[in-house]
């Protein structure tokens, strides 16, 4: 079965360092994959998607993600992070099989000191 | 683009209630989708519709819930004699196409009293 890890569950960095975080898959073919932001409250923010071609792909607010067809990864990083990146960050490949629908890992939290 | 719009966005009912959620998706879009958020968790799959059509349906819909999108516009989520494990966040999301990005809207907070 489709499977998706974000290991870090809870990540805290001082405002202006880089970030990474990290998100491994399982999945049979050649993925499309999505990082998503939610605020608390909110629904989820659309960050950055790869569907094939470059493997460093970019996305808003100075994000980027790369995919490693090697390491089933798709890591997301920030070379400085603002206090308003606090937020929760989910990983989204294809479920595999149902057409379109997404697995979301656990998530991982970010807070940010001043 | 309006975003996807849900309704309410809280929910505060008695156990063995009826509640009923809507979910307004992009105009364009013909993908909906319905997952449900417990705390600490990420958004699990409920189902979705291709315009009208309810193409899936995950295991976690009981015979309790129901999911409509009778024109294929918008959509809604019926939860029957509610139980306290229905405490969630519900997002609804839509799409343009299967590989696209899904759009979510704020969600609907259900507490289950």
């Amino acid at each position: 079965a489709q499977s998706v890890t974000q290991p870090d569950i809870h990540i805290t960095v001082s405002e202006g360092a880089s970030l990474e975080l990290r998100c491994n898959y399982s999945y049979g073919a050649t993925p499309y994959l999505f990082w998503y932001v939610q605020s608390p409250g909110q629904g989820l923010q659309l960050l950055l998607k790869y569907f094939s071609g470059d493997t460093l792909v970019q996305g808003i607010k100075g994000f980027e993600a790369e995919f490693k067809r090697s390491q089933s990864s798709f890591n997301l990083r920030k070379p400085s992070v603002h206090w308003s990146d606090a937020a929760e960050y989910f990983c989204a490949p294809p479920r595999g099989g149902s057409q379109g629908n997404l697995i979301f890992g656990k998530g991982t939290k970010l807070s940010v000191k001043p | 683009d309006t975003g996807v719009s849900q309704d309410p966005r809280h929910k505060i009912t008695k156990r063995g209630q009826n509640v009923t959620f809507r979910c307004d998706p992009i105009s364009e879009h013909n993908r909906l989708y319905w997952y449900r958020q417990t705390l600490g968790q990420g958004p699990e799959f409920l189902t979705y519709f291709q315009n009208e059509a309810q193409l899936e349906k995950s295991r976690l819909l009981s015979d309790r819930f129901s999911a409509e999108r009778p024109k294929g516009s918008f959509s809604t989520l019926e939860i029957q004699r509610t139980e306290q494990g229905d405490s969630a966040m519900y997002l609804c999301a839509s799409s343009f196409s299967e590989d696209q990005p899904q759009h979510f809207g704020d969600g609907t907070r259900l507490s289950i009293l």
